[in-house]
């Protein structure tokens, strides 16, 4: 049973525009949310997270919502970047086990 | 930049041979986590440490093996290696520090066994 759901297995963005990759997820048990990059043969690298107890968190370009009532989190990157073209993962983290429980990933490609 | 280490980078490895993977972080992290990925598929976590002494299996079943002897170190085995162990092995450390949420991850370990 798949805890962490990512929809969209591959999104295409103009360069400039907002690129928005959405994440759906069962556990009420976990506290934060982590959005990770990763590259082929690499390991992932963090971007951002956003507490359970928080609605939006911003760093820069990237964004965070969070709507805990219907278990959905999404992030906004704005403007992308055709260095932003990279898989990107949901990742909450269990808060009595500390498991990061990954999501299918995203592909995202910025045209440039 | 995060301080962990995973070596090598690529294996190619015959079936039957034994294998270690090394992770080591150098950030005092009590917790670290080993994850397998296939190509184009999600991280599945195959085994996590709360400390040293302290190894527990993750939610996919792995036939590998790992030891927490000291805080920095995590090493997975595997005994006898078979062509199914293929993959990218990536190891990752966190803290439990207030306000501390993230993982580290090392650069991974692809491993193909033929």
């Amino acid at each position: 049973d798949q805890q962490v759901k990512q929809n969209s297995p591959s999104l295409s963005v103009q360069e400039g525009r907002i690129s928005i990759l959405n994440c759906d997820y069962t556990n009420s048990m976990f506290d934060y949310f982590l959005w990770y990059k990763k590259y082929p043969a690499e390991g992932p690298t963090f971007l951002i997270s956003i507490s359970s107890i928080k609605d939006k968190n911003e760093d820069g370009r990237f964004t965070v919502f969070l709507n805990k009532s219907a278990k959905h989190l999404s992030l906004h990157i704005v403007p992308s970047q055709p260095g932003d073209s990279a898989v990107y993962f949901c990742a909450p983290r269990d808060s009595g086990t500390y498991k990061y429980i990954f999501g299918t990933g995203t592909r995202l490609k910025v045209l440039a | 930049e995060a301080d962990i280490y995973q070596t090598p980078r690529y294996l190619v490895i015959g079936t039957g041979k034994k294998i270690t993977l090394e992770c080591s972080q150098t950030m005092g992290h009590d917790k670290m986590y080993w994850y397998q990925q296939d190509p184009g598929m999600e991280l599945h976590l195959i085994h996590y440490s709360y400390g040293v002494n302290s190894t527990e299996k993750g939610d996919l079943s792995s036939e590998s093996t790992v030891s927490r002897i000291r805080t920095e170190h995590f090493p997975l085995t595997l005994e006898s290696a078979r062509p199914s162990h293929t993959s990218q092995y990536l190891c990752a450390s966190s803290d439990r520090g207030a306000g501390q949420s993230e993982a580290f991850f090392g650069q991974g370990t692809r491993l193909t066994v033929v």
